[in-house]
C-alpha cells in the first residue's frame, strides 16, 4: 500500500493563481482532511469528509474548496492565491470509528509558497 | 469545538535526562480519542499513541509513557532517559467529529 499521497511536493504561485492540491489514498478510508501547518500554530484543521459526497468546514476553511468524489480522493482547491496561504498542507486519512475521526496516517505534505 | 494546549513552546534537555510534554484540552464530549503525533525534522508526522476517553489507564511503550487524566483535561507525555533521535516536535491532539490539534512542543535533546 502506498498509504496517502500528495502531489506536487514543493509548489510556487503567484497571487491570483488558482491550483488544486492532489491527495489520495488506498487504505479504504472513510475518512479525510486537509490541514495546513505554519509556525508556531500546530496543524489547522481545513475541510473534512466522512466519505465520498461529504464534506464539512473546519477551523480554516476560507479561500480553500474541497471535493470528494471517490473514496480515494480529496483534492483541495486554492481558487484565487494570496500570500497567506503560504504554508505546509497536509493531508490526511482514518477509518472511522463511531462518528469520530480516529487515528489519522499523514501524506508527506505540499509546501507552498505564494509571491 | 474543542481546544487543546500545549503550553510548552520549546524544551530544551540533555540526553539521559527525563521530560514531560504537557497536553491540557476541552470538549464537551462524553466521547473522545486523545492522540500524540511526533514531526521529526524531516517533516512527516508519526502517530505515536491514541487513546479513548473511557480509558483512563496508563500506557508504556518502551522509554515513552503516556498520563490521561480526566479530571485535569490532561493527557501527558513523558519521554524516560531522553535520546538526540527523540529530537522533535511532538503534537497532542482530540478528536470529537474531526480531529484538531495543539500548537505543539519542540523538544531538543542535546548530546
Amino acid at each position: 500500500n502506498a498509504g496517502v499521497t500528495q502531489t506536487p511536493k514543493f509548489q510556487v504561485l503567484k497571487t491570483g493563481q488558482s491550483m488544486t492540491l492532489q491527495c489520495a489514498q488506498d487504505m479504504n478510508h472513510e475518512y479525510m482532511s486537509w490541514y495546513r501547518q505554519d509556525p508556531g500554530m500546530g496543524l489547522r484543521l481545513i475541510h473534512y469528509s466522512v466519505g465520498a459526497g461529504i464534506t464539512d468546514q473546519g477551523e480554516v476553511p476560507n479561500g480553500y474548496n474541497v471535493s470528494r468524489s471517490t473514496t480515494e480522493d480529496f483534492p483541495l482547491r486554492l481558487l484565487s492565491a494570496a500570500p497567506s496561504q503560504t504554508s505546509v498542507y497536509f493531508c490526511a486519512s482514518s477509518p472511522r470509528a463511531s462518528f469520530r475521526a480516529d487515528t489519522q496516517y499523514f501524506g508527506p505534505g505540499t509546501r507552498l509558497t505564494v509571491l | 469545538a474543542q481546544k487543546v494546549t500545549q503550553a510548552q513552546t520549546e524544551i530544551s534537555v540533555v540526553e539521559k535526562e527525563d521530560v514531560t510534554l504537557d497536553c491540557v484540552y476541552e470538549t464537551r464530549d462524553t466521547t473522545y480519542y486523545l492522540f500524540w503525533y511526533k514531526q521529526p525534522p524531516s517533516g512527516e508526522l508519526v502517530f505515536l499513541i491514541r487513546r479513548n476517553s473511557f480509558d483512563e489507564q496508563n500506557e508504556i511503550s518502551g522509554r515513552y509513557s503516556w498520563n490521561f487524566q480526566k479530571s485535569t483535561s490532561s493527557f501527558n507525555f513523558t519521554i524516560t532517559a531522553s535520546q538526540v533521535v527523540d529530537s522533535a516536535v511532538y503534537f497532542c491532539a482530540l478528536s470529537e467529529l474531526d480531529m484538531r490539534f495543539g500548537a505543539g512542543t519542540r523538544l531538543t535533546v542535546k548530546p
